[in-house]
């Protein structure tokens, strides 16, 4: 069964700072798609970033990047020059396809505090 | 991308009685999905609905207590039936658009049963 782990319930990181949020992941699978997910206190869910199986570069999108260890099962978030407007719970999900039509399988999210 | 509203937004209801929360996707989609967020937890999906066909509901789900409606590929409803304080939580409803890997997901409906 496909499982997504965080290990780490809060992360603090001082503005400007940049900051890896932990995730791994274990599945039997060969082809899926790992997903990143920031929920302000609003709650609503917001998309970050995608990494597929099959994707021999690590993600990126602006301050966002996914360091992709396939052999460790790892797909860790860096947030670089961490800002206020950042402080927020961060998700790590897994699809076992990485194209759609199946459910997203998420971690237990990593709240992130970032001071000035 | 895919701009998706839920209404309501949040409500206080009373136990034994039902919500009906609605998704409305601003572009047509295939697949559409509702998940359960208990305070302080991860998501956990309820079940999916495709347009033309029965919800297919994940483990510990059912029918009768989360009907769900799909009338074309824009819209969806949840009910939550005969609530209980358990049934506190925040409901997101969840789509693909089918053009790209992305899955969006609504503002969510802040639910409290009293």
């Amino acid at each position: 069964a496909q499982k997504i782990t965080q290990t780490q319930p809060g992360m603090f990181v001082q503005e400007k700072e940049a900051v890896t949020l932990d995730c791994t992941y274990d599945t039997s699978d060969q082809s899926y798609g790992l997903f990143w997910y920031k929920q302000p206190s609003s709650g609503e869910m917001i998309f970050l970033i995608y990494q597929g199986s099959y994707d021999e570069q690590n993600a990126t999108e602006g301050r966002y990047s996914l360091n992709f260890q396939k052999a460790r099962k790892s797909a860790n978030l860096v947030i670089s020059a961490s800002q206020l407007g950042d402080s927020a719970m961060y998700f790590c999900a897994m699809r076992e396809s990485p194209y759609n039509t199946d459910k997203l399988i998420f971690g237990t999210g990593t709240r992130l505090q970032v001071f000035p | 991308s895919a701009v998706i509203s839920q209404k309501p937004s949040r409500d206080i209801c009373q136990r034994g009685t039902s919500l009906t929360i609605q998704c409305q996707v601003d572009s047509q989609v295939t697949m559409m999905f509702w998940y359960r967020q208990q305070p302080g937890q991860s998501l956990t999906l309820i079940a999916t609905a495709n347009q033309g066909s029965e919800a297919t509901y994940e483990s510990g789900f059912v029918i009768d207590k989360f009907p769900i409606s799909r009338p074309n590929l824009t819209f969806s409803t949840l009910t939550v039936s005969n609530m209980s304080p358990e049934d506190s939580s925040i409901y997101l409803c969840s789509v693909e658009t089918g053009i790209s890997y992305e899955q969006y997901f609504g503002p969510g409906t802040r639910l409290t049963v009293t």
